[in-house]
């Protein structure tokens, strides 16, 4: 799975809408971008997915490039709950067999009053 | 209602001691996944397993043995404890989709 790179820590003022950036320049074709966040040392929580259209669910957006180098995690407003590291992945999907998720450091979102 | 749940929350044991965390999923889903999370937060991949067969194998001591029942519970077993082994344990699940999802952690503290 292609490597991704995201900024250690991000502030973001609650309300405002926070834009989480990922770079995953070595992608291959049959990769999707997924997301997940951590809330302090809870199980990690899927949040969103995509190959190379933008995609948007109740939760978040997600934005990604066309040329699928790099994609960016829209969260429209931000509340202090959402306080968490949030991890881009790279994995292929529809392989015939699962196939792990391989987490980097992610990002430290602080939502702030 | 929990989507997959892990027990027990809190293990706190000697060395040397065997161990075993369960996981549960009601998702129906056929695969399903234990991960490790170390006291630097890194989280990583240890086993998983498909319809009960093992599919995944990271590089793992044999001292941890997982176990799967049936599709909807895998087990984790630890002989011989070493401090080492102190982390949050995580199972995870996916179905069709391969969008996998995580139970709350089994915390292990090792002395």
């Amino acid at each position: 799975d292609a490597k991704t790179t995201q900024p250690p820590s991000m502030d973001c003022a609650e309300g405002r809408a926070a834009n989480l950036p990922c770079n995953h320049s070595t992608i291959s074709g049959n990769e999707y971008v997924y997301w997940y966040r951590q809330i302090h040392s809870q199980g990690p929580q899927y949040i969103i997915h995509g190959l190379k259209n933008n995609e948007t669910n109740e939760m978040a957006s997600l934005i990604i490039t066309e040329d699928r180098k790099s994609s960016t995690l829209i969260l429209p407003h931000a509340t202090l709950r959402d306080t968490a590291v949030y991890y881009c992945i790279v994995r292929s999907v529809n392989t015939g067999t699962a196939s792990k998720l391989t987490f980097g450091t992610g990002t430290r979102l602080q939502v702030t009053l | 209602d929990t989507a997959v749940s892990q027990t027990p929350k809190y293990l706190v044991t000697q060395m040397g001691n065997d161990k075993s965390i369960k996981c549960e999923q009601n998702l129906g889903h056929d695969t399903m996944y234990w991960y490790k999370q170390d006291s630097k937060k890194f989280l990583k991949i240890m086993f998983s397993y498909n319809n009960k067969e093992l599919i995944i194998n990271e590089t793992v001591p044999n001292r941890f043995s997982p176990k799967s029942p049936d599709k909807a519970h895998l087990n984790l077993h630890i002989n011989s404890l070493e401090l080492g082994d102190s982390a949050v344990y995580f199972c995870a699940s996916s179905g069709p989709s391969e969008t996998q999802y995580f139970g709350p952690g089994t915390r292990l503290l090792v002395l």
